[in-house]
């Protein structure tokens, strides 16, 4: 079983800070990498998605991609009260289009 | 703008129960996903279809079954419902080609009693 890994949290910081979340993967051959935003009692809806090494940035959100290493984070800059939330790494199987996903790791941001 | 939809919110049925959950998307997808979501286990992925007429089991499919007729319905049938299959169903369609994302539906909180 391909798996990936995400520490569950909470992470806390305080408002307008950096929040730093990662994930690692064991599926060499995986191509694609998401990063879902799923609010309590709501579906997930993508924020991110990555499939070069190296850094993609949107807004206040960057992903950031080490294949070598076999993981990928995401970085949100000038954290807000809003961005409290679980944040979902998935990544792509091989086998037709499927995605594992991390159990998610537990944002809290403090005004 | 992208829409899955999922034809409860909230459902409560009786154990051995046979249960339909309906899931559409208007996007012309070709794969569509069914998990369950649960405290401390995550998304996991029951079945998916990535054509018309075509189903593939997921992680957990024991307890389920799945009927994909059009491409736009992807339904998940729970045949005999049991205790252990309360939880929150997520629904998902992605393009067959490509770089895979996933939409996923609001979800359906099924309580089984």
């Amino acid at each position: 079983q391909k798996e990936v890994e995400q520490n569950s949290g909470p992470l806390s910081v305080p408002e307008g800070a950096i929040a730093s979340l990662n994930c690692t993967y064991s599926d060499r051959g995986s191509q694609s990498f998401f990063w879902y935003r799923q609010y309590s009692g709501k579906s997930p809806e993508l924020i991110m998605s990555i499939y070069s090494n190296g850094d993609k940035e949107d807004g206040r959100f960057t992903a950031q991609l080490n294949k070598a290493s076999q993981y990928v984070s995401l970085l949100i800059r000038d954290s807000q009260p809003s961005d409290s939330a679980t944040y979902l790494c998935a990544v792509n199987r091989q086998r037709y289009s499927t995605l594992t996903f991390g159990k998610g790791t537990m944002l809290l941001v403090s005004p | 703008d992208v829409k899955v939809t999922q034809s409860s919110r909230y459902l409560v049925k009786r154990t051995g129960e046979k249960v339909f959950l309906e899931c559409v998307q208007d996007m012309d997808h070709e794969n569509m996903f069914w998990y369950r979501q649960d405290p401390g286990l995550g998304l996991r992925l029951i079945y998916f279809s990535y054509d018309v007429k075509m189903k593939e089991k997921g992680d957990i499919p024991e307890g389920y079954s799945v009927s994909r007729e059009k491409k736009e319905r992807f339904s998940l049938i729970l045949e005999s419902a049991s205790t252990n299959q309360t939880s929150m169903y997520l629904c998902a369609s992605s393009f067959g080609a490509g770089r895979n994302i996933q939409y996923f539906g609001a979800g359906t909180r099924l309580s089984v009693l």
